[in-house]
């Protein structure tokens, strides 16, 4: 069975200081892999996707960036937070692009 | 452009009664929309209720029904009886995933709470 596991569960960060958020697909080789996010009050909306490993493509430009340095590898990153970063940020695998299956989430509060 | 909009919440009904969500759709760069309800219970992660890809279709599952409405852009999920275990933030979302890029049009989300 495919698993997704998404990490850390919840930051807390300064603005202005750097983020990784994490992402691993496990029993399912070559996905489509997808960062959403979801502001407080807002909607799920797509960040970027990625059909392979390398590759990645932009959907929103929040000043994050993404990469997908293994097949079941999916990271999001910045250098520099802002406060309109926080939120909920799920990321997403597709199996024959019928349906997406999620992760938990991780919570992030930029302070 | 293309968006979602569903019942605001939170709504409350009692265990038992019957529930409607309504959600409304805008498709307009989709020309074949697929539509989807998804769930996310509490601690868990946000995962498909039903999913229906063909106007004048219905989806269902745990009881829940929503019918594909082209005329009425419409997809309101419904359920006769809910149980305190339906608790939970519904999303209604549009797209078409065959383009691989998997993107989804969401909703708000709907908290409903189902009182014992």
């Amino acid at each position: 069975a495919q698993t997704i596991h998404q990490w850390p569960v919840a930051e807390i960060k300064a603005v202005g200081s750097p983020l990784s958020l994490g992402c691993t697909i496990k029993g399912k080789s070559s996905p489509n892999l997808y960062w959403y996010w979801q502001a407080t009050g807002g909607t799920l909306q797509q960040l970027f996707y990625s059909i392979t490993v390398g590759q990645v493509e932009s959907v929103v430009q929040l000043n994050l960036s993404a990469s997908r340095p293994k097949d079941d590898q999916f990271i999001l990153s910045t250098e520099k937070l802002l406060l309109s970063h926080s939120g909920f940020y799920l990321c997403a695998w597709s199996r024959d692009n019928e349906r997406l299956f999620f992760g938990h989430g991780t919570k992030l509060s930029v302070l | 452009g293309d968006s979602v909009t569903q019942t605001e919440g939170p709504v409350t009904v009692s265990e038992s009664e019957s529930l409607i969500i309504n959600c409304t759709y805008s498709a307009t760069s989709i020309a074949y929309p697929n539509l989807f309800w998804y769930v996310r219970y509490p601690g868990e992660g946000l995962q498909l209720l039903l999913k229906v890809i063909t106007a004048g279709q219905k989806g269902s599952s745990r009881g829940f029904e929503a019918t594909y409405n082209k005329e009425t852009t419409s997809f309101h999920l419904q359920k006769a009886s809910v149980q305190e275990s339906d608790s939970a933030v519904y999303y209604c979302a549009l797209g078409d995933l065959t383009g691989n890029t998997g993107k989804l049009i969401f909703g708000l989300g709907t908290t409903l709470q189902v009182q014992p």
